[in-house]
C-alpha cells in the first residue's frame, strides 16, 4: 500500500537529548513537510524540502534539523536548543503542484520526561 | 504575511442538523482550497478539495467557494456525532511555493 509512515508512534526525551523523528513515503512525491501541532491548536510548519539534498525552514525551525538523503525519507531531529519539545508532529507528502493536496503520516507524539 | 481564519469555536449542532464552517483566506492568488477532518489524536485526512467558484457535493458534505469574497465554506449534512472532530481549511496558493496555508481549525462537536 502506498502511504507516509512515520516513526515511532510515542516517543519519550529526557532533557538535553536529541531524539529523531523517522517519515518515509513510497508515493513517489517530491515534496516533504514537518508540522508541529499543540494542543488546540494548529499546524505549525517546521521545515520542507521540495527535492533530494535540500530543505527549507518553516515558521518555527529553530531547535530542529532535518535531511533529505532520498526521495523517500525526510527525518527530522529534534535538538536539545528546542526547549519546549512536547508536541505532536506530523510528516506529509505531496507532488509538485498548486492543486494537490498533502498526505499525512499517522504522527509521533514526542513527551519530555 | 499570507494567511487563512477559520473560528476556533467550539461549534455544537445537534444530531441531524446543518453544520456549517466557515474559512477565509487572504491571498487572491490561491487556486486550490481544501478541508481536512482530525479527529483528537489522530492526523488529518483529507475530506474535499475545491478548485473552482460554486459549489461542491459529495455525500453529506458540501464546499463552497467564493474567490471574490476570498472565502470558502464546509456544510455538513444530517450531522453525526461520528462527525465532532476539527475541520482545517488548508489553501494552497500560486505564490505560496506549493505549500499548503492552514487555518487553526474549528473544532465541530454534534450533539446526540
Amino acid at each position: 500500500d502506498g502511504g507516509i509512515t512515520q516513526s515511532p508512534k510515542y516517543l519519550f526525551r529526557k532533557e538535553g537529548q536529541n531524539v529523531t523523528l523517522s517519515c518515509e513515503q513510497n508515493l513517489n512525491h517530491d515534496a516533504m513537510y514537518w508540522y508541529r501541532q499543540d494542543p488546540g491548536q494548529g499546524l505549525r510548519l517546521i521545515y520542507y524540502s521540495q527535492i533530494v539534498n535540500d530543505f527549507q525552514k518553516g515558521d518555527i525551525a529553530e531547535g530542529y534539523s532535518v535531511s533529505r538523503e532520498k526521495k523517500e525519507s525526510f527525518p527530522l531531529t529534534v535538538t536539545s536548543a528546542q526547549k519546549n519539545p512536547t508536541a505532536f508532529y506530523l510528516c506529509a507528502s505531496s507532488i509538485l503542484s498548486a492543486n494537490t493536496e498533502a498526505f499525512f503520516g499517522q504522527g509521533t507524539r514526542l513527551t519530555v520526561v | 504575511q499570507k494567511e487563512v481564519e477559520q473560528n476556533s469555536g467550539p461549534l455544537s449542532v445537534p444530531e441531524g442538523a446543518i453544520a456549517s464552517l466557515n474559512c477565509t483566506y487572504s491571498d487572491r492568488g490561491s487556486q486550490s482550497f481544501f478541508w481536512y477532518r482530525q479527529y483528537s489524536g489522530k492526523s488529518p485526512e483529507l475530506i474535499m478539495s475545491i478548485y473552482s467558484n460554486g459549489d461542491k457535493e459529495d455525500g453529506r458534505f458540501t464546499a463552497q467557494l467564493n474567490k471574490a469574497s476570498q472565502y470558502v465554506s464546509l456544510l455538513i449534512r444530517d450531522s453525526q456525532p461520528s462527525d465532532s472532530a476539527t475541520y482545517l481549511c488548508a489553501v494552497n496558493g500560486r505564490d505560496s511555493n506549493y505549500q499548503l496555508i492552514w487555518g487553526a481549525g474549528t473544532k465541530l462537536i454534534i450533539k446526540p
